[in-house]
């Protein structure tokens, strides 16, 4: 059973910052909130995870929520290139990666 | 490094017939999972090794899906027969299990995309 849930689709003007929403509201106390994307044709990629804390890689940004019931993927600068399916996931303590639907992200032009 | 390689890319088959999909994980990870994608949906967990041994299978269809991994390396899935419903796209993903837990992540592979007919 998924244990988030996304918003289905998102649009982002080129350039502008992506913000991607995820609820994760039954998330237990060690578990881990991982972000993958998919392009089409291709398996998911890993993108970024966190546990309390917000993050920041190369990549992008995670920002948690003090409850930790919400997260929020943050792509600073959107390319044609991040076009892609979206994916936030909770990790469990027995190393199961449970997906949701995803969000689809378009960058716009 | 190289990636998580899958065989075939592709595969048509009908319907009650058999079809088996290898993968072989990043060298040195010890974890390895399977999954199923059926189009619009996120990948589902079917099963899950550490090493050879199996440690979460219970999404996995027993009835007529099988796994084995036994030399902790390598695997297979099988399924035997196959349903119109087992088309999908079957992904392979690997992690090396490190002593720091969640310092790690898991690496996918392209995946085998199966069509039932």
């Amino acid at each position: 059973d998924a244990k988030t849930t996304q918003p289905p689709s998102m649009d982002c003007a080129e350039g502008r910052a992506a913000n991607l929403p995820c609820n994760h509201s039954t998330i237990s106390g060690n578990e881990y909130v991982y972000w993958y994307r998919q392009i089409h044709s291709q398996g998911p990629q890993y993108i970024i995870h966190g546990l309390k804390n917000n993050e920041t890689n190369e990549m992008a940004s995670l920002i948690i929520t003090e409850d930790r019931k919400s997260s929020t993927l943050i792509l600073p600068h959107a390319t044609l290139r991040d076009t892609a399916v979206y994916y936030c996931i909770v990790r469990t303590t027995g190393n199961q990666f449970y997906f949701g639907t995803g969000t689809s992200l378009t960058v716009i032009p | 490094e190289a990636g998580v390689a899958q065989s075939p890319r592709y595969k048509i088959i009908e319907k009650r017939q058999s079809v088996a999909f290898w993968c072989n994980p990043i060298s040195g990870h010890a974890t390895l999972y399977w999954y199923q994608q059926i189009l619009g949906q996120g990948p589902k967990l079917l099963i899950q090794f550490q090493n050879n041994g199996v440690v979460d299978d219970s999404q996995l269809p027993k009835d007529r899906f099988s796994a084995e991994r036994l030399k902790g390396v390598d695997s297979t899935l099988k399924i035997q027969p196959a349903k119109l419903e087992d088309s999908a796209v079957y992904l392979c993903a690997s992690r090396v299990a490190a002593r720091v837990w969640g310092t790690d992540t898991q690496y996918f592979g392209p995946g085998t995309r199966l069509t039932v007919l």
